[in-house]
């Protein structure tokens, strides 16, 4: 079955610190992974894209690490901000029967940054 | 501006009644998603059409229904037979390619009341 987890499942830190995020996922086969920040009530936006043969890929202050041997990602994020409080989504993308991608999405995790 | 629309943005619905969620697009995208997002849970796929005029089910189309007339729009009915509508509610387009960037709209929070 096809799946994506992410951890921690929140996270607290104060404003100016670094922090990183986890992906592990099942999904194949593989296309891409994405990672994505949603603001509350809000639909998701992209940080990141990589392919298969992509390491590293960043962002501004978001770095993301890809090792499809272990299918693992990370999100680092340097010097946090408050506007950084958001939930982070780890999205693996998969192929359709019939073509085309299937997304699978983790669960993300929440992160609050305090003063 | 090129976009994905979600309308409306808030949604409230009595038992037994279908209600249509709408879903419009202007960055001229073959691929349009419905997901349904729940506290604590990741999105889960809906509906999805590759093209105009064709549609597939997701992991949980029980008690949805969708279309797909123009390429612009992919409307989602959430039936009385879903037995739990309360959620909120994405719509992404893509263009079709592989690695290429998907998109979401605003999502529209239903409630059952």
């Amino acid at each position: 079955k096809n799946q994506v987890e992410q951890s921690p499942q929140s996270l607290i830190i104060l404003e100016g610190k670094n922090c990183t995020l986890q992906c592990n996922y099942t999904v194949s086969p593989f296309s891409n992974l994405r990672w994505y920040k949603q603001d509350t009530g809000r639909g998701p936006v992209s940080l990141t894209i990589m392919t298969f043969s992509e390491n590293t890929k960043s962002n501004g202050r978001y770095t993301a690490t890809l090792d499809a041997d272990t299918k693992q990602s990370s999100l680092h994020i340097t010097a946090s901000q408050l506007s950084d409080s958001a939930s982070y989504i780890c999205v693996v993308s998969g192929l359709l029967t019939g073509g085309g991608n299937k997304l699978t999405f983790g669960t993300g995790t929440q992160l609050k940054v305090e003063l | 501006d090129g976009g994905i629309t979600q309308s409306p943005k808030y949604l409230f619905r009595k038992e037994g009644q279908n209600v249509t969620l709408s879903c419009e697009q202007n960055l001229n995208h073959d691929a349009m998603y419905w997901y349904r997002q729940d506290p604590g849970q990741g999105l889960r796929l809906i509906y999805y059409s590759q093209i105009v005029n064709d549609f597939q089910k997701g992991d949980i189309a029980e008690g949805y229904s969708v279309s797909r007339e123009k390429k612009e729009s992919f409307p989602l009915t959430v039936t009385s037979a879903q037995k739990n509508p309360t959620a909120f509610y994405l719509c992404a387009s893509h263009p079709g390619q592989v690695n290429t960037e998907a998109f979401f709209g605003q999502g529209t929070r239903l409630t059952v009341v």
